[in-house]
């Protein structure tokens, strides 16, 4: 099966501009969290999605936003964007059984600069 | 709030020796689960092991092990017979058990290089 997957790859944008990025989480799994990892720090939470419904946000500013498809897919939408916002965003999925604490699974990660 | 502190930014080791990487963490929680989490180079995050705050016993997982101190919050990772392979950045994380929030807190991480 294939694992958590992220699209696209690599992203560069200039200060101001929006930017979509895209999850796909394994199959079967119906949650999935947003993470942003600074060079040199460790990912920070930013959104937690099951069944299509926020379950968590992070301490970031309301130009990050996501949604969930109905397919259990993701998007991370980032507005009016900042040199800050520079990092290594990472999508992470898991089952969300009930009672349990279940393993997320990371993907690739999509690289954004900021220039 | 919860907070995971990992006070070695880089450590080195030379091939089959033993490594030890330190994590501390602070939470006002009782029930919990604590992970040491693998970055390597331009490759995907993956779970190394993983303790449920409600377990006396030391998880293991192979040449992996923890030595979790409930009283002291600390949650520190064992590494035998280093590898080649276990070059890698390593990052302690915390959430604790509320269901539907997953929420992980990470720790800053611990770069470990193994010297063949």
């Amino acid at each position: 099966d294939a694992g958590v997957t992220q699209s696209p790859t690599h992203l560069i944008k200039t200060r101001g501009q929006q930017v979509t990025l895209r999850c796909s989480p394994i199959s079967g799994h119906k949650s999935v969290s947003w993470y942003q990892q600074v060079l040199g720090q460790g990912p920070q939470f930013i959104f937690q999605y099951y069944e299509k419904e926020e379950r968590g946000r992070g301490n970031f500013p309301d130009r990050f936003s996501a949604r969930q498809f109905p397919n259990y897919s993701s998007e991370l939408n980032v507005n009016a964007l900042l040199l800050g916002d520079s990092a290594l965003y990472l999508c992470a999925s898991s089952l969300a059984t009930s009672g349990q604490m279940n393993e997320q699974f990371f993907g690739p990660g999509t690289r954004l600069t900021v220039l | 709030a919860q907070t995971v502190t990992q006070s070695q930014p880089e450590m080195s080791v030379q091939e089959a020796e033993t490594v030890t990487l330190s994590c501390t963490y602070d939470t006002s929680e009782n029930n919990y689960y604590l992970f040491w989490y693998k970055q390597p180079p331009s490759r995907q995050m993956i779970l190394v092991i993983r303790q449920e705050a409600y377990k006396q016993q030391n998880a293991t997982e192979n040449r992996f092990s923890v030595n979790f101190q409930k009283a002291a919050k600390s949650f520190s990772l064992k590494i035998s017979d280093s590898q080649l392979g276990d070059t890698a950045m390593y990052f302690c994380a915390f959430t604790f058990t509320n269901f539907g929030n997953e929420k992980l807190t990470f720790g800053t991480g611990t770069r470990l290089t193994i010297i063949p």
